[in-house]
């Protein structure tokens, strides 16, 4: 079946510690995108990548850092520069560009130790 | 990204009732999603509307693009337990509103 998947579901980070969330779509989608959520909030563009070697910033993207070296995978890096990184994170993807409908992963919850 | 509205921020819904929320925008959208996310998932697409004034069903749910283009309704029929949960308007598909939040009364 085709979807999208995120690793892990729970992600603890320490102090100065750079993370690195996965995201793995086969669903053959150009463009892929990260979103924060924070509790009672809406959903925050981190960052978006509409082909392959390239990406564009988000809202939010101070902070993160992502790739996109394959089609099928988006991984988002939370920077020990991202001093507020307690979210739920959520990864999506789409067949065309920006204002298509997304299909999101499950979301990880990244935490601070 | 824009600015959306969500009205109400949460509410309290009982098995059998309709419910309404709405979302506004102070930009014109060519594009209005509905989705639903459950607790500790991604949001799931519920209905796209792509032209102005139009009225889309999905099986309890009704969503309409309003006339000037800068809001839209979603409305679920006869709620039952499993509609509760968090909506959120999206235009363009990058920008969303803060979401409703159902919840079933006691």
């Amino acid at each position: 079946d085709g979807g999208i998947t995120q690793s892990p579901k729970y992600l603890f980070r320490k102090e100065g510690q750079n993370v690195t969330l996965s995201c793995e779509q086969n669903l053959n989608h150009d463009a892929m995108y990260w979103y924060r959520q924070d509790p009672g909030q809406g959903l925050r563009l981190i960052y978006y990548s509409q082909i392959v070697n390239d990406f564009q910033k988000g809202d939010i993207a101070e902070g993160y850092s992502v790739s996109r070296e394959k089609k099928e995978s988006f991984p988002l890096t939370v920077t020990s520069a991202q001093k507020n990184p307690t979210a739920f994170y959520l990864c999506a993807s789409s067949i065309g560009g920006r204002w298509e409908k997304l299909f999101f992963g499950s979301g990880t919850q990244l935490s601070v130790l | 990204g824009q600015q959306l509205n969500q009205s109400p921020q949460s509410m309290f819904i009982q098995e059998g009732e309709d419910v309404s929320m709405n979302c506004t925008s102070s930009s014109i959208f060519n594009t209005w999603l509905w989705y639903k996310q459950d607790p500790g998932e991604g949001p799931v697409l519920l209905i796209a509307l792509y032209k102005a004034g139009e009225l889309t069903s999905n099986g309890r749910l009704t969503a309409q693009f309003g006339i000037t283009r800068k809001d839209s309704f979603l409305n679920i029929s006869a709620s039952i337990p499993s509609d509760v949960g968090i909506y959120f308007c999206a235009g363009r598909g990058l920008s969303f509103g803060a979401g409703t939040t159902v919840t079933v009364r006691a």
